[in-house]
């Protein structure tokens, strides 16, 4: 079994500052991991993932995480967060045998203000 | 190429009754999955349907069951509803074997039991 620990439930941040979102993870079994992020009144969608090969992953909107297999970790972060990355980011693992049935944190939200 | 669609998106139910939640996979995807996601919650996974059949099940009780169509569309029946089944269902839809574990999520349907 596997589990996400998401420390933060809340992160304010200004403008075009910098943000990290935590994230580590528990498994007996080599994993993928995730993070989705979720806007107001929308279904998930997935941010960025690491399946394989190198352990610094990237989305296309600045945002990118690190696998760290020794901390078992996964943080999120991005050099300069924009008003529009105001959402809630999870955090999320599977085992590499069961890859599509994902077992989630408990979300971070990310307010960005001016 | 229509996304993942879920009807209805709100309703309210009374403890005791049954509910009945639709979902239309994403074109392509013949695997599906269901997610509760309590307030304040990450997501918790309740079972997946691949070729119509249950392939994994999450830890929910057998009041929660589910049929997958031959169109891979999916539905969620909940029985004998208690208060704690409040939650936004979320489905879920993949590739083929789901080997990315990309998921691609619909909007979800709110569920309130009073």
């Amino acid at each position: 079994a596997q589990s996400v620990t998401q420390l933060d439930s809340q992160v304010p941040v200004f403008e075009e500052a910098p943000v990290e979102l935590r994230c580590n993870y528990s498994s007996s079994v080599s994993v993928y991991l995730f993070w989705y992020v979720q806007y107001p009144n929308q279904g998930l969608q997935l941010l960025l993932k690491y399946l394989s090969g190198s352990t610094l992953v990237k989305s296309i909107n600045g945002f990118e995480a690190e696998f760290n297999k020794s901390q078992t970790s996964f943080h999120l972060r991005k050099p300069s967060v924009h008003i529009s990355d105001t959402a809630e980011y999870f955090c999320a693992v599977s085992s590499t045998g069961t890859a599509s049935k994902l077992t989630f944190g408990t979300g971070t939200r990310l307010q960005v203000t001016l | 190429e229509t996304g993942v669609t879920q009807s209805p998106t709100h309703l309210i139910k009374t403890r005791g009754q049954q509910v009945t939640l639709r979902c239309s996979s994403q074109s392509g995807h013949n695997t599906v999955s269901w997610y509760q996601q309590a307030l304040g919650q990450g997501p918790q996974f309740i079972f997946q349907y691949y070729r119509e059949e249950e392939n994994g099940r999450g830890n929910f009780p057998p009041r929660f069951s589910g049929l997958q169509f031959p169109n891979y569309s999916s539905e969620l029946n909940v029985n004998a509803l208690e208060l704690d089944d409040s939650a936004l269902y979320l489905c879920a839809s993949s590739l083929p074997g789901g080997a990315t574990g990309e998921l691609f999520f619909g909007e979800g349907s709110r569920l309130t039991v009073l």
